[in-house]
């Protein structure tokens, strides 16, 4: 079935250290991948997306995400986080038309 | 720029009980989907529609009904609410009708079924 996963449900860390969420996919072909920001009682914002050529992507923040086809990955990084990053962020994947599938999401704490 | 705008924020209901919450966005789009965001389980489909007059079911559609008269609008209706339907409801559209484009989310309506 497809399916997006987050392995991990809360992230903490301190302000200025680097970032990795983790996000996997199941769908038989590479879909189109998103990740999305929710700060509290807000909707979600676009941080990037990736739909073919050149595997690392860049976004808005400072973001950026690596598409690994072998590993059905496409992992959301930060070199450095800053307190104002603290939120909830969600990978998406476009599998079939019309149809967003969500992961669960990981709530980031940033520590000061 | 309004986007895409959602009302209620905030809704209690009793069991049984019908209503509507509603969705409008001004920037023509042609894609207006619902999605309803419970704890541990992300963002889930519910209905969408890739226009006026042409709606389809999501991964979780039973209980809601919707319709699209107009490019603008999308109402969600719930004809008699349960408590598994509490959640946060998120209406979110986008343009063209294919996989590639960015999803524009409303603010979410906050709905709580007694």
């Amino acid at each position: 079935a497809q399916s997006v996963t987050q392995p991990d449900i809360h992230i903490t860390v301190s302000e200025g250290a680097s970032l990795e969420l983790r996000c996997n996919y199941s769908y038989g072909a590479t879909p189109y991948l998103f990740w999305y920001v929710q700060s509290p009682g807000q909707g979600l914002q676009l941080l990037l997306k990736y739909f073919s050529g050149d595997t690392l992507v860049q976004g808005i923040k400072g973001f950026e995400a690596e598409f690994k086809r072998s590993q059905s990955s496409f992992n959301l990084r930060k070199p450095s986080v800053h307190w104002s990053d603290a939120a909830e962020y969600f990978c998406a994947a476009n599998m079939l038309p019309n149809d967003m599938r969500f992961g669960a999401g990981t709530r980031l704490t940033v520590k000061p | 720029n309004a986007g895409v705008t959602q009302t209620p924020k905030f809704q209690v209901l009793k069991t049984g009980q019908s209503m509507t919450l509603q969705c409008a966005q001004d920037m023509n789009h042609e894609y207006m989907s619902w999605y309803r965001q419970d704890p541990g389980m992300g963002l889930r489909l519910i209905h969408y529609s890739v226009g006026a007059g042409i709606t389809d079911q999501g991964e979780v559609p039973n209980g809601y009904n919707v319709s699209r008269s107009t490019t603008e609008d999308f109402p969600l209706r719930l004809l008699s609410a349960a408590p598994s339907q509490t959640s946060v409801y998120f209406c979110a559209s986008r343009s063209g009708t294919g996989n590639t484009g960015e999803l524009f989310f409303g603010e979410g309506s906050r709905l709580t079924v007694l």
